[in-house]
Parts: structure tokens; C-alpha cells; sequence
């Protein structure tokens, strides 16, 4: 059974620095393309971050040089280090599989991610 | 630019049947999209891959109540004998080299 969970959120301070983490079971994550998705409260679903199969990782632009999408195959678990975080970050973050492509066919539970003073 | 469109809000009535549309940018008609279910306080769902031939994969346990078809730049997700449990954000999502990109999600209101 293909399992996401997710783990790491917090409250943090602009300008500090979190790590969350997404531990998967029943699949390798090194074999798949895995996503980072977040939603700010009452909001859609803004994708963040990709690491293809074979490394290469993306990020959108409103995260771009603050924050990296990462893995470790001897965990099979799926990170996202965020830098400098902003009050607009604030939301709930989802690790998703992708499968054929960047068609997300599993989901995490989320983490929770509050930025305030 | 890719992007996908989405209508903000859906309704139909308990037992019905409901279509929900989802809008490929111009010179995207080849795309292939994802469905999203978001129950509320829950997280997304798969729902299905709708592919630009109409055809369509339903995600693990997603019961034949749902289904998907294609024209154009226009996907669908058609929900027939609509539940109560149906009630919820519906969220398409396409991609490209790089790049996922999310519809604004339609709210579905199970009358």
C-alpha cells in the first residue's frame, strides 16, 4: 500500500529556516517523480517543488533560491528545506507522487507551516 | 503559457449527475490533465487521469461514479448519482517539463 507522511511543520519567525519531511512507504521514491504542493489558508493548491527519477529538481518562482526539494534513497523519504521563509508561506504542505509523468497519484496528509513574528 | 481554467463553483442535486469543466490554455490541446477531490478539512485525492483521447484512469478504490472525457481544451469529470460525500473543491491539474500547474478548483454544493 502506497503511504505519504509528512512531518516537520512548525511555527517559525520570518526570515528562519524549516525542513520538512515526507517518509513514503510502499514504492521507491527514487524511481518516481515526487512534488511538494501547499494551500494557504482558505486558498487552492499552489505547487511548490519537483525532484524528477533522476535528480534534477524545479522549483516555482515564488520559492526560487529560498527553498530546495531533496532526497535521501537509503530513508525513501522526500524533503524540502525552506530558507528565509515569509509570511506568505504559511500554509499546509503535501507531498504528492507522480506517476506517468507529473500526474500526482498520491498524496500525504500535510504539514502544517505557520510563518508569524 | 500553460495554465488551466476552472468555473469557481458547481451545484446539482443529490442522486444527479454533474459535470465539471476544466480549460487548457490555448495551443494545449494535447495535454493530458489529473482530477483532484478535496473533502472539506481533508487533503486532495486522485481522482483520475483524463487524457486528450478522452480516455481515462481512475487512482486506487475511486469508484466508476466518476469519469472523465475530453474536447479540445476541455476536460471533464462527470460525477454520477451524486452522494453527499461528493460535496467538496475539485481541483484539475496538468504538467510540463518543469513545471505543475493547478486550476483554481471548482466547489461542488451537493443540493
Amino acid at each position: 500500500e502506497v503511504q505519504l507522511v509528512e512531518s516537520g511543520g512548525a511555527l517559525v519567525q520570518p526570515g528562519g529556516s524549516l525542513r520538512l519531511s515526507c517518509t513514503a512507504s510502499g514504492f521507491i521514491v527514487s524511481s518516481n517523480y515526487m512534488s511538494w504542493v501547499r494551500q494557504a489558508p482558505g486558498k487552492g493548491l499552489e505547487w511548490v517543488s519537483v525532484i524528477y527519477s533522476g535528480g534534477t529538481t524545479h522549483h516555482a518562482d515564488s520559492v526560487k533560491g529560498r527553498f530546495t526539494i531533496s532526497r535521501d534513497n537509503s530513508q525513501n523519504t522526500l524533503y524540502l528545506q525552506m530558507n528565509n521563509v515569509q509570511v506568505d508561506d504559511t500554509a499546509m504542505y503535501y507531498c504528492a507522487r507522480g506517476s506517468q509523468g507529473l500526474n500526482l497519484d498520491y498524496w500525504g496528509q500535510g504539514t502544517l507551516v505557520a510563518v508569524s513574528a | 503559457q500553460l495554465a488551466v481554467t476552472q468555473s469557481p463553483s458547481a451545484s446539482a442535486s443529490l442522486g444527479a449527475s454533474v459535470k465539471v469543466t476544466c480549460i487548457l490554455s490555448s495551443g494545449h490541446s494535447s495535454y493530458a490533465i489529473a482530477w483532484h477531490q478535496q473533502q472539506p478539512q481533508k487533503g486532495p485525492r486522485y481522482l483520475m487521469k483524463v487524457n486528450s483521447d478522452g480516455s481515462h484512469y481512475r487512482g486506487d478504490g475511486i469508484p466508476d461514479r466518476f469519469s472523465g472525457s475530453s474536447s479540445g481544451t476541455e476536460r471533464y469529470l462527470t460525477i454520477s448519482s451524486l452522494q453527499s460525500e461528493d460535496e467538496g473543491d475539485y481541483y484539475c491539474q496538468t504538467w510540463t517539463n518543469g513545471l505543475v500547474v493547478f486550476g483554481g478548483g471548482t466547489k461542488l454544493t451537493v443540493l
